[in-house]
């Protein structure tokens, strides 16, 4: 069945350190992928999303995402955390509906 | 512009109670959808919509029955709620592509959620 996974359940990043969310999916054709951020008590934001053409995609909030067919991958980076970037991300999937992975919650550290 | 607009934000039930979630939006969006959402398992579909009059199941519909009469109201019902059905449930909505399979991939746009706890 199609889908995306994430493996990371949390991840720790210092202020001011790279990170990297990884997403990987699983579908036969090229997919419409997404990224969405949840900051606490809040409802979902799209970060970013790819339906095709160039496979680095530029975000808001200074993200961004890189699709790789050959590693049927999505990973999301952001080259310099903030501490307002703590918050949950999922990666979601289109195909006639719009599904989502379990989701990476990132805890920032000063 | 209010986007979509879920009420309640927090409800407490009992087992057995029947209720219903409020879901407007006023962005003209054609497709309206539910979703639950429960630690370690992301956010699962429970019912959409393409347009008024128009529903289908998601991953997860047992238990919730929608209708949608108009183009901004989408309510999801719980006939008895039980405790599995505790949650954070959030609505969402977009505009619909003419493309068949991009159709609903827009960007949605999400409701601030709303709390359900049966008890």
């Amino acid at each position: 069945a199609q889908s995306v996974t994430q493996p990371d359940i949390h991840i720790t990043v210092s202020e001011g350190a790279s990170l990297e969310l990884r997403c990987n999916y699983s579908y036969g054709a090229t997919p419409y992928l997404f990224w969405y951020v949840q900051s606490p008590g809040q409802g979902l934001q799209l970060l970013l999303k790819y339906f095709s053409g160039d496979t680095l995609v530029q975000g808001i909030k200074g993200f961004e995402a890189e699709f790789k067919r050959s590693q049927s991958s999505f990973n999301l980076r952001k080259p310099s955390v903030h501490w307002s970037d703590a918050a949950e991300y999922f990666c979601a999937f289109y195909d006639y509906k719009l599904s989502f992975g379990a989701g990476t919650t990132v805890t920032v550290r000063a | 512009n209010a986007g979509v607009t879920q009420t309640p934000k927090f409800q407490v039930l009992k087992t057995g109670q029947s209720m219903t979630l409020q879901c407007a939006q006023d962005m003209n969006h054609e497709y309206m959808s539910w979703y639950r959402q429960d630690p370690g398992m992301g956010l699962r579909l429970i019912h959409y919509s393409v347009g008024a009059g128009i529903t289908d199941q998601g991953e997860v519909p047992n238990g919730y029955n929608v209708s949608r009469s108009t183009t901004e109201d989408f309510p999801l019902r719980l006939l008895s709620a039980a405790p599995s059905q505790t949650s954070v449930y959030f609505c969402a909505s977009s505009y619909l592509t003419t493309s068949g399979r991009a159709s609903g991939a827009n960007v949605l746009t999400f409701g601030a959620g709303s709390r359900l706890t049966v008890l």
